[in-house]
């Protein structure tokens, strides 16, 4: 299988702890983005990288938010202090900048509960 | 701010009929659309997308339709199977395909 993966599935925890989470994109896709989706909404973007740059961040990616790519492969996304508010599915994406079209790739996602 | 609107919650339709989800957007700097499909706890998966410049994209049973001056996309799946039920998502991106916006979606349910 040579779709995005992303580890762990479901992760739950308790309110003020830290979480990470891991995708590993489609190998030679160099975007790879995070979104995260609460219930009856769309992905809400919250950043993304080119290679190992980031080269954008959502006003949504508070202080407690951090993501690295750190040699333009997988990436982590990591939530310190989580809140209830962090409850939600984190999905990562990602896509080629030499495809024609600007389709992105979803892995299966995170769903985060926080208690 | 919402930049894509689906103002359809849920779709009902039988089997073998077609399927319209529709889409609205209000960033004229927006020039491509996707429609993406989610089954539950899964990801979304791309289906079909549009550049600004078409105004029709069919692929198989699904076509896409773009109405720039009103600034309106729908997705038309024809005919519709029992398989199609999901959520739909309308998406949008800007000038260097970047992020993408999203719609809230639509939930499609094909009766048989």
């Amino acid at each position: 299988d040579t779709g995005v993966s992303q580890d762990p599935r479901h992760k739950i925890t308790k309110r003020g702890q830290n979480v990470t989470f891991r995708c590993d994109p489609i190998s030679e896709h160099n975007r790879l983005y995070w979104y995260r989706q609460t219930l009856g909404q769309g992905p809400e973007f919250l950043t993304y990288f080119q290679n190992e740059a980031q080269l954008e961040k959502s006003r949504l990616l508070s202080d407690r938010f951090s993501a690295e790519r750190p040699k333009g492969s997988f990436s982590t996304l990591e939530i310190q202090r989580t809140e209830q508010g962090d409850s939600a599915m984190y999905l990562c994406a990602s896509r080629s900048i030499a495809g024609a079209g600007n389709e992105q790739f979803f892995g299966p996602g995170t769903r985060l509960t926080v208690l | 701010d919402q930049q894509v609107k689906q103002n359809s919650p849920s779709l009902s339709v039988q089997e073998g009929r077609i399927s319209i989800l529709n889409c609205d957007y209000t960033n004229s700097m927006f020039d491509y659309f996707l429609w993406y499909k989610k089954y539950p706890a899964e990801g979304p998966t791309f289906l079909i997308s549009i550049s600004s410049i078409k105004d029709k994209n069919e692929d198989g049973r699904f076509t896409v339709f773009l109405n720039k001056s009103a600034k309106h996309l729908s997705l038309h799946i024809v005919p519709s199977q029992p398989g199609d039920s999901a959520v739909y998502f309308c998406a949008a991106s800007g000038q260097y395909g970047n992020k993408l916006v999203f719609g809230a979606g639509t939930i499609l349910r094909v009766k048989s």
